[in-house]
């Protein structure tokens, strides 16, 4: 149980375009889905979290018009990169969380989005 | 803020070996501490988790680890790796951000198994 899916896995898009991101819970529903951002060799870092309904909270330094985060449903988020840049270029990993006192996340498989 | 040190950031140990990857963490109260593995271009999958009770905590690929609140560690350890334990692990612990419950995590530490 507690699978969480992303698609599409790979993209590749030409700089100025947009690109949306889907996160799925597919047998639970998530009270919160959070987004990473994670850099070569490097840890993952928070840029928002979403709550069912509500608007994402950004991290500090995340631009919120630029990565746009839509949680309209207990099963569904999705992170739009608008106007790509190649510095844009990373691996996206989505994360669901069944709220409560665990704090316990379910990762998705991650999205490698390349800018050219 | 809380934070989480892994002071290895590459290990390598040969197949059979025994392993251990440490795993430092500031938090006033009892923490929820997770040890989480990702192999290449792949998401996190959860290995182990505590919260409270017992403090060995046993998880899933044959992997435990110890909370020890005097030292303020959480080490992950294998009593003898597979050339598949080839991966980066990361250690992290719950916080409450702005009334969110977010996970804080190391900086990981990638695992190299030598034949």
């Amino acid at each position: 149980g507690a699978v969480v899916s992303q698609h599409p896995s790979r993209v590749i898009c030409k700089s100025g375009t947009s690109v949306k991101i889907e996160c799925r819970s597919l047998d639970f529903q998530a009270t919160t889905m959070f987004w990473y951002r994670q850099f070569p060799k490097q840890s993952l870092m928070l840029m928002a979290t979403s709550n069912e309904g509500s608007k994402a909270t950004y991290e500090q330094g995340v631009e919120k018009d630029k990565f746009l985060i839509n949680h309209a449903s207990l099963t569904l988020s999705t992170l739009t990169v608008t106007s790509a840049h190649p510095e844009d270029s990373s691996f996206y990993i989505c994360s669901a969380s069944l709220g409560g006192v665990s704090y316990e996340q379910y990762f998705g498989p991650g999205t490698r989005l390349t800018v050219t | 803020a809380q934070s989480v040190t892994q002071p290895d950031i590459h290990i390598t140990v040969s197949e059979g070996a025994s392993l251990e990857l440490r795993c430092n963490y500031s938090y006033g109260a009892t923490p929820y501490l997770f040890w989480y593995v990702q192999s290449p271009g792949q998401g996190l999958q959860l290995l182990l988790k505590y919260f409270s009770g017992d403090t060995l905590v046993q998880g899933i690929k044959g992997f435990e680890a110890e909370f020890k609140r005097s030292q303020s560690s959480f080490n992950l350890r294998k009593p003898s790796v597979h050339w598949s334990d080839a991966a980066e692990y990361f250690c992290a612990v719950g916080e409450v951000d702005e009334g969110a419950q977010k996970l804080v995590f190391g900086q990981g530490t990638r695992l190299t198994i030598n034949p």
